[in-house]
């Protein structure tokens, strides 16, 4: 399955470190979105984007930068993160921000701040 | 805040059995959405259901949303090793989609 990619898949990063994670989709769709997925939690969505435009921000710190410079591709780009911010970081795609929103996931970045 | 409860959290049986998993809230949803996450992966997508009462069946696996569309459960028929995997659900609504925390699924062979 290669509709959404990721990248890197995994990811060690110390508390100082500036890095960038990668997100494309291949599915023509126009909204995109960044999760964080914990254990024993339920996915966190992060950030929204729809043409282009960030649509939501759930309170996430600002140690977290969103980019998404055109529909196909999104950035997640960090730093000064804390060990608590080590996750699986999903990035997926829908057709849009109407209906039922089904979401196409990538297969995510583990990420792992020491 | 919408939440979505899955039940139950930890599920592990033998292969050929049958099993049912559960999402409940107290919200309506406008539509509700199962996906099966395998280790490493992200979440895909089996199915959308939106009316409510609504079943669809997708090859041994059986999705149904309650009457009020404020819950849903999954049942799967003669389990077989590869539906190993976390379960997950997810309420569709004005605010975008709500996660249930899934269900660890593990057929043992």
């Amino acid at each position: 399955e290669t509709g959404v990619t990721q990248t890197p898949r995994h990811l060690v990063m110390g508390m100082t470190n500036k890095k960038s994670l990668k997100c494309e989709q291949h599915l023509g769709h126009n909204a995109m979105y960044w999760y964080k997925q914990s254990a024993k939690k339920p996915l966190e969505l992060m950030f929204v984007y729809s043409l282009e435009e960030r649509v939501e921000n759930n309170s996430v710190p600002s140690r977290f930068s969103p980019e998404c410079p055109n529909s196909s591709h999104l950035f997640l780009h960090l730093h000064t993160l804390q060990p608590e911010d080590s996750a699986l970081y999903l990035c997926a795609s829908s057709q849009d921000l109407t209906g039922s929103r089904e979401q196409y996931f990538g297969p995510g970045t583990r990420l792992t701040v020491t | 805040t919408q939440l979505l409860e899955q039940s139950p959290q930890f599920l592990s049986i033998q292969e050929g059995e049958n099993l049912t998993v559960y999402c409940n809230s107290s919200s309506v949803f406008s539509s509700l959405q199962w996906y099966r996450q395998e280790p490493g992966e992200g979440p895909v997508l089996l199915v959308t259901v939106v009316t409510g009462g609504e079943v669809k069946k997708l090859k041994r696996l059986t999705f149904q949303f309650g009457d009020a569309r404020k819950d849903s459960s999954l049942h799967i028929t003669a389990a077989q090793p590869g539906d190993t995997g976390l379960y997950l659900c997810a309420g569709g609504g004005a605010d975008g989609l709500t996660f249930g925390k899934g269900t660890h699924l593990i057929i043992q062979p």
